[in-house]
């Protein structure tokens, strides 16, 4: 259980390009995911926390215009990089709790991760 | 701010050899502490939490961790390493404040060697 689906898994893209990528989770509803960013031999940043009906909450220095966050229903976010660049070239994962009714601090379960290449 | 620190960027461990993976910690309040394996180019694993109870704790593939407290450390350890554990393990933590997403070390590398 408690499976959290990442589409898609790699994408290349062009410059200026935007570029959608979608969290789902399968088997439960998540109020809360969590999208995070992974360079090459680092480790994960919490980029945004995403909140169902409401404005996602964006960490200390990332760009909220382009990194744009949608949280529309219990099952689904989506992060969309907007006017891609090739520094925006990453790994991004997401991840979901379980509802707080069955442990705040239940672990993360995360996607796959999606590769993205900006050319 | 609540910080993890893993000291070490790659461990090297011969194949049915005990292991261990460091970790230490800063948070105000009581720490929530997680490990996660993470293969390449895949999301990350659940491998075991402490939140409260005991300082040892089990969790999957026969992975086991101990909360210290006084040291504020959670290494990770596995009585005999299997190659199929050569991964990358992250030590993250979970503020008690509140503080709702993860924060990771910086990951160590783990090999086991046949």
């Amino acid at each position: 259980g408690a499976v959290v689906s990442q589409h898609p898994s790699w994408v290349i893209c062009k410059s200026g390009t935007s570029v959608k990528i979608e969290c789902r989770s399968l088997d439960f509803q998540a109020t809360t995911m969590f999208w995070y960013r992974q360079f090459p031999k680092q480790s994960l940043m919490l980029m945004a926390t995403s909140n169902e009906g409401s404005k996602a909450t964006y960490e200390q220095g990332v760009e909220k215009d382009k990194f744009l966050i949608n949280h529309a229903s219990l099952t689904l976010s989506t992060l969309t990089v907007t006017s891609a660049h090739p520094e925006d070239s990453s790994f991004y994962i997401c991840s979901a709790r379980l509802p707080s009714g069955q442990g705040y601090n239940s672990p993360l379960h995360f996607g796959n991760g999606t590769r993205l290449t900006v050319t | 701010a609540q910080s993890v620190a893993q000291p070490e960027d790659q461990v090297n461990v011969a194949e049915g050899n005990p292991l261990t993976v460091k970790c230490t910690y800063s948070v105000s309040g009581n720490p929530y502490l997680f490990w996660y394996v993470q293969y390449p180019n895949r999301g990350l694993q659940f491998l075991l939490k402490y939140i409260t109870g005991d300082n040892l704790v089990k969790g999957s593939y026969g992975f086991e961790a101990e909360f210290n407290k006084s040291q504020t450390s959670f290494h990770l350890k596995k009585p005999s390493a299997l190659v199929s554990d050569s991964a990358l393990y992250f030590c993250a933590v979970r503020g008690g404040g509140g503080a709702d997403g993860l924060t990771f070390g910086k990951g160590t590398h783990l090999i086991i060697q046949p």
